[in-house]
């Protein structure tokens, strides 16, 4: 089954202690990203990755940092997280660029306190 | 930069209704999408819009693609309750010389379809 995994789906942490959000896709695809929702903000881009190892900042990149050293894995990593980084994570890859059908991951509701 | 602008932002209808989502967005581009939220649930991807003038259907769900007016409709016939969910626009932003690109989502919409 063609699926986008994310892990953790729920956490809770405090200030400053770094955590990691994994990534990972078994379909193959090129392009991965990940996208932040907020209330009244809807969904915007963090960082995405067209390849292994080519990566680039979103909209809203600060506070968080990627890699790609693998084709099917995109972890997103929060070196000290505030509590402005409480929100609802998605992880995001499709084959190629733009026109290419976009498959969410399920979520993680990150929490910091 | 790109707004992506939806109306209305709450719909609340009843069952059998039609009624249409509006997607305005901002700049020149011709890749539009929809998608379902359901709550505390991922994006499950509705239709892609590629061209002016696109037009796709399943089930009781229409989304259309006016290019020009940089507008795009999700239109509800005859609604029913599973309907109900938020659903999003959302446009891409990839320009030449960009090596990538990023969806633009609107605020979604949150629907209600009641009996």
């Amino acid at each position: 089954e063609a699926q986008v995994t994310q892990n953790p789906r729920y956490l809770i942490t405090v200030t400053g202690k770094k955590l990691t959000v994994t990534c990972s896709q078994n379909m193959n695809h090129e392009y991965m990203s990940w996208y932040r929702q907020d209330p009244g903000l809807g969904l915007r881009q963090i960082y995405y990755s067209m390849n292994v190892e080519v990566t680039d900042k979103g909209d809203v990149p600060e506070g968080y940092k990627v890699s790609r050293k693998e084709k099917r894995n995109f972890p997103l990593i929060l070196e000290s997280p505030s509590p402005n980084q409480t929100s609802l994570y998605f992880c995001a890859s499709s084959f190629g660029g733009s026109g290419n059908t976009i498959y969410f991951g399920e979520g993680s509701w990150l929490t910091v306190v | 930069e790109l707004k992506v602008e939806q109306n209305p932002l709450f719909l609340s209808m009843q069952e059998g209704k039609n009624y249409t989502i509006y997607c305005n967005y901002s700049t020149t581009s011709d890749r539009l999408y929809w998608y379902r939220q359901d709550p505390g649930k991922s994006l499950e991807s509705l239709f892609v819009l590629l061209s002016n003038g696109a037009v796709k259907q399943e089930g009781r769900l229409m989304a259309s693609l006016d290019t020009k007016a940089r507008l795009s409709t999700l239109h509800i016939t005859a609604a029913v309750h599973d309907l109900s969910a938020t659903y999003f626009c959302a446009v891409d932003n990839d320009s030449p010389g960009n090596s990538g690109y990023a969806l633009n989502f609107g605020k979604g919409t949150s629907l209600l379809v009641t009996p």
